[in-house]
């Protein structure tokens, strides 16, 4: 059984630029969602994404975007980057909705 | 919203030491699941406990859902249970909401 995984692992972007952020997840699971987790802070929601369709999203501005595929894997893009948008990424994968959730190692993104 | 608040924010435990480490949540809970972050930053499963008790080894943990907390047991610990513990709470929708952690440093 494969885990969650997510690339790139790290990533530097310039203020202003665009990042996509890319993550597979664990076999047999149709639901992802996606985290930002600042230096010191837990989690916070961003968005989820069930059978290809956005359900839920949390208090993040309109240029946080993403996407899942038919075969459940999910994009997070991020536009216009700002200097708070430094954080780890964290996407989980769970089987339906509420159900117990996996996370992958996460994407460190530093905007300089 | 929803408030989940965990304690104590910061422990430092000689090995073998055992410890409790406690989750208040301010609203009825669907499901809640605790977890181990390790140095890297992943996010290890500890236990997904919306109710009752549950044992993994040195680990266990306690959800009270009428009484809205939950405790997780960590019993003669070892230098690699450092970390920060987080527990997640999840309501009717199906987003996690977590707690505010605790970190846990296990001295030899």
């Amino acid at each position: 059984e494969t885990g969650v995984t997510q690339s790139p692992t790290h990533l530097i972007k310039t203020r202003g630029q665009q990042v996509t952020l890319r993550c597979s997840s664990q076999s047999g699971h149709n639901t992802v969602s996606w985290y930002q987790q600042a230096l010191g802070q837990g989690p916070q929601f961003i968005f989820q994404y069930y059978r290809e369709e956005e359900n839920g999203r949390g208090n993040f501005p309109p240029r946080f975007s993403g996407l899942q595929f038919p075969n459940y894997s999910s994009e997070l893009n991020v536009n216009a980057l700002e200097l708070d948008d430094s954080a780890l990424y964290l996407c989980a994968s769970s089987w339906g909705q509420g159900s117990e959730a996996f996370f992958g190692q996460g994407t460190r993104l530093t905007v300089v | 919203g929803i408030q989940v608040e965990q304690s104590p924010p910061d422990l430092i435990l000689q090995e073998g030491a055992n410890s409790t480490l406690r989750c208040n949540f301010s609203d009825s809970v669907n499901n809640l699941q605790w977890f181990h972050q390790n140095p890297w930053g992943q996010l290890i499963n500890l236990f997904y406990i919306p109710s009752g008790t549950k044992q993994n080894g040195r680990l266990s943990a306690t959800t009270v859902a009428t009484e809205r907390y939950s405790l997780l047991y960590i019993s003669s610990s070892q230098t690699t249970d450092s970390g920060v513990y987080f527990c997640a709470w999840t309501g009717t929708a199906s987003k996690l909401t977590f707690g505010t952690g605790t970190r846990l440093q296990v001295t030899l």
